[in-house]
């Protein structure tokens, strides 16, 4: 056990829907990043939050967003979902610095249809 | 970000020693080199990492070579639950402390 929660473990939804992604880090670690894997495109880094602000972004389409709460727990929101926006999705924490390793969670399975 | 080369994918028989190199010709002086391993249906999992002195734990030890152009992971005794994708990653630029995956080593463990 990482330490890293996320729900729902798997979500099935209807293309045009909108889904909320929940991540809750581990206690004391204020990084937040969300990671996007599909079998053709491996571990894509989408967005990372750093005690509630946005410290870097990566391959994050605009129908996604995302924010962290002042409890540090974090959201992933995917809008206007489309087939290929079926994959797994990754939350990590880390308490912020290069010399200390990131925890991830187990994951959302996203199935869009 | 500063790049990483990989194998796509090596072979081992169990027990025995494994050697993963890697090699990032364009690192950085601040740049940390992490490990990373991912076994399947399953979040990638923190192996190890260094700077610029080898590093041992209990799992693996990290051997980063003198100009840090290359380092190679050491699993001493492979067992059937090494068996993942294992990625060499280099971590620093900034502050954002973001780990970049590449497309990593699939290591297969043979009994």
């Amino acid at each position: 056990d990482s330490g890293v929660t996320q729900t729902p473990k798997h979500l099935i939804t209807a293309t045009g829907q909108r889904v909320t992604l929940r991540c809750s880090p581990r206690s004391g670690d204020l990084s937040v990043y969300w990671y996007q894997q599909s079998l053709d495109q491996g571990l894509q880094f989408l967005i990372q939050y750093y005690n509630g602000e946005e410290r870097a972004k990566g391959n994050i389409l605009e129908r996604f967003s995302a924010q962290q709460f002042p409890d540090l727990h974090s959201e992933l929101n995917l809008s206007s979902l489309e087939l290929g926006d079926s994959a797994l999705y990754f939350c990590a924490s880390s308490v912020g610095s290069l010399n200390t390793e990131a925890f991830f969670g187990q994951g959302t399975r996203l199935t869009v249809v | 970000d500063a790049k990483t080369t990989q194998p796509n994918s090596m072979e081992s028989n169990e027990e025995e020693p494994v050697h993963l190199p890697c090699n990032h010709s364009t690192i950085s002086g601040t740049d940390y080199i992490h490990w990373y391993r991912q076994l399947p249906s399953q979040g990638p999992e923190y192996v190890i990492h260094g700077l610029t002195s080898n590093v041992n734990n209990r799992m693996a030890s990290l051997a980063i070579a003198e100009d840090r152009k290359s380092s190679t992971l050491i699993l001493h005794r492979a067992t059937l639950r090494d068996a993942a994708v294992y990625y060499c990653i280099l971590r620093g630029g900034g502050s954002n402390y973001k780990l970049t995956f590449g497309k990593g080593t699939l290591l297969t463990v043979n009994p």
